[in-house]
């Protein structure tokens, strides 16, 4: 099992761009979630879908972030346009959905978002 | 709504020595607890989780252990090594399979 994976590992940008983020959940897996991560923050939940399904956006910080999941091996984190607070780890996890809802989440590798 | 507070936000110990980090929390709807560890650079990953019905669990040298009543669980670790040295952050869930994490704490293990 590939685990979950994210892409850009890495992306550095300047102040005003579109940055997309990408995320393939485990296969088999039918929860999304979406993660920034700071010093000054923390880990806070910005987003999760169950099957597909935006269940609870609160953490969204504001329109520029935008989340998507067309089908239920891939999602996308949208900031249009970016500024420099953006700046911090995404990560994307998923996890199974089924029975009971405690079940664990299992993280992606991440990718550190450096805006300029 | 769920929230959580850990401490301490930063734990120096020993080599072999124990660790404890603990976790209050307000909301009596809670009723999933896990731990997860993150090395430097690398992803946050499940280390132990403990469920409300039970009041501790064991896997080796890491423990859980929870007190419905007073709204707190505590991580412990026992003969600490280098390698435990991560941060730990608490988190908890009580209303689908959201979780809210805690701050988080640095442990370091001094050899």
């Amino acid at each position: 099992d590939a685990g979950v994976i994210q892409s850009p590992r890495h992306e550095v940008t300047e102040m005003g761009q579109e940055v997309t983020l990408r995320c393939k959940p485990i296969s088999g897996h039918n929860s999304l979630f979406w993660y920034r991560q700071t010093m000054m923050r923390g880990l806070e939940l910005l987003i999760y879908f169950n099957n597909n399904v935006p269940i609870d956006d609160s953490g969204m910080p504001e329109d520029r972030f935008s989340a998507k999941m067309p089908n239920a091996s891939f999602s996308t984190l949208k900031i249009q346009p970016s500024e420099p607070r953006d700046s911090a780890v995404y990560f994307c996890a998923s996890s199974i959905l089924a029975g009971g809802p405690y079940n664990e989440q299992f993280f992606g590798p991440g990718t550190r978002l450096t805006v300029l | 709504g769920e929230n959580v507070e850990q401490h301490p936000s930063t734990l120096s110990v020993q080599e072999g020595d124990s660790a404890v980090i603990k976790c209050t929390y307000s909301d009596s709807a809670s009723n999933y607890f896990p731990w997860y560890k993150q090395e430097l650079g690398k992803r946050p990953q499940l280390i132990i989780d403990i469920r409300s019905n039970v009041g501790e669990k064991k896997d080796q040298r890491i423990a859980v252990t929870l007190n419905k009543t007073a709204k707190h669980f505590s991580l412990h670790i026992t003969e600490t090594q280098p390698e435990d040295s991560a941060v730990y952050f608490c988190a908890l869930s009580g209303y689908g399979n959201k979780l809210v994490f805690g701050a988080g704490t640095i442990l370091r293990v001094k050899s």
